[in-house]
Parts: structure tokens; sequence; C-alpha cells
């Protein structure tokens, strides 16, 4: 029940394409969802995040979308670069008691000109 | 500032012996977490420190680890009785604020740990 399910556990796609990456989760406590952003050699970084009561937030060519009832939330990239070329976990985590999160198991996109 | 940093950034042990992580947060950030990442997993959380609550241990794989965190800054993950599984990168994170929820974490570059 603690788990998040990830897919495609890889993605290859064309310099100007829209690269999209599903999560689902059991637990219904968990109540934030941020996905991270990994590069080689490097630790994560926070790319975006979302709270369960929007089902869809944007930045730049980043959207996450929601859906509470489906226990499922997606990470979309719009016009995908080359630079976008990273690892990318979803993660989730309860906030009433600890922050600490739950990651799926990564989706390495690769971005081809 | 400086962001999360972590020593060493590589670690070859053998088998059996026992090795320590270091963590230095980011200055002012009351919450400390430690991840590990094995190849082809995600992010496995080990521990969690808020403050001078007692910390969050339920991720610790084995009584071989432990993990402490000096006058609410520092921390150090020890592994006793190192095993060829415990390979991995283990990750460090800290976050202005724990129990709220919607503080980012930030993560250092993580300590390759290769077990021979």
């Amino acid at each position: 029940q603690q788990q998040v399910k990830q897919s495609p556990q890889s993605l290859i796609v064309q310099k100007g394409g829209i690269s999209i990456i599903n999560c689902a989760y059991e637990n219904t406590a968990f109540d934030y969802f941020p996905w991270y952003q990994q590069f080689p050699g490097k630790g994560p970084a926070l790319l975006i995040a979302i709270r369960p009561d929007v089902s869809e937030k944007k930045e730049g060519r980043f959207t996450i979308s929601f859906n509470k009832s489906a226990k499922q939330f997606s990470l979309h990239i719009m016009d995908s670069q080359p630079g976008d070329s990273a690892t990318y976990f979803c993660a989730a985590s309860m906030g009433y008691n600890t922050d600490k999160l739950i990651f799926g198991t990564g989706t390495r996109l690769q971005v081809f000109p | 500032g400086a962001g999360v940093s972590q020593s060493p950034s590589n670690k070859v042990t053998e088998k059996g012996k026992d090795v320590e992580l270091r963590c230095d947060p980011i200055s002012g950030h009351t919450a400390l977490y430690w991840y590990r990442q094995s190849l082809g997993q995600g992010l496995e959380f080990l521990i969690y420190f808020q403050g001078n609550s007692a910390p969050d241990k339920s991720g610790l794989p084995s009584d071989r680890f432990s993990a402490e965190r000096t006058g609410g800054s520092v921390s150090t993950l020890t592994i006793q009785r190192t095993q060829q599984e415990d390979s991995a990168v283990y990750l460090c994170a800290s976050s202005l604020v724990a129990g709220s929820s919607y503080n980012e974490q930030f993560f250092g570059p993580g300590t390759r740990l290769t077990v021979l």
C-alpha cells in the first residue's frame, strides 16, 4: 500500500515531441506528489509538485495531471528537448506526520535531436 | 549558499567491514533524510531526523544500519559488517521544515558505495 508504481521504465522521444510518464498509488493518505529530475552523477532535484485538491499544475513545459479517483498522476513534458534527457522519479508523501518520500522506480528519458 | 554535501563521493570496501557516510545539510534546515538508490530501483527511504524529535527509523533494512545527527546538523550513516547487497548510492536530503508535506527536499550528490 506504500508503493508508487511508475511507467514506462524508459522512454525515447524525438525533439519537439511530448514525453508522458505515469504513476499510480494505493494509499489515499498521500497528500503531496512531487516529480524529481536526476542527471547522471547528481542528486535528484524537484521539478514540479501537486496537491490532490487540484487536477492539473503547469510550470513552463512541464505539466502534472492528477486523477484522484483513479489514484494516478502523470508528468507531461511538452516540446521535449535534448537537455530534458534525464531520469524522472515520481513520489508521494503523507505530510501530516512525516515528509518522507515514497518514490517510483524511475523513468529514463532520452530525447533525440 | 551551499547545497547539501556528502562525503566521500565514492567508497569501496570489503565485505564485512564497517563504513561511515557523512551528510552536511543546508544550514538552517531542520529536517534531514537518508535514502538509498540501488541500480535500476527508485529511491528507498531509510531514516528521517526532525529537530530534537526521535528519528523515524522505519526504513532501515537491518540492524546493521544506524544513523545519528549531531547538534541538529551533520549526520552520519553507519553500515556495519557490510554485505554486497549494500552496494548502492546513498543520498542525503534536507528540508527547511518537516511535517507539513509541502517542503522541498534538497538532495546531495550521493555517496556511491561498492562492497566487494
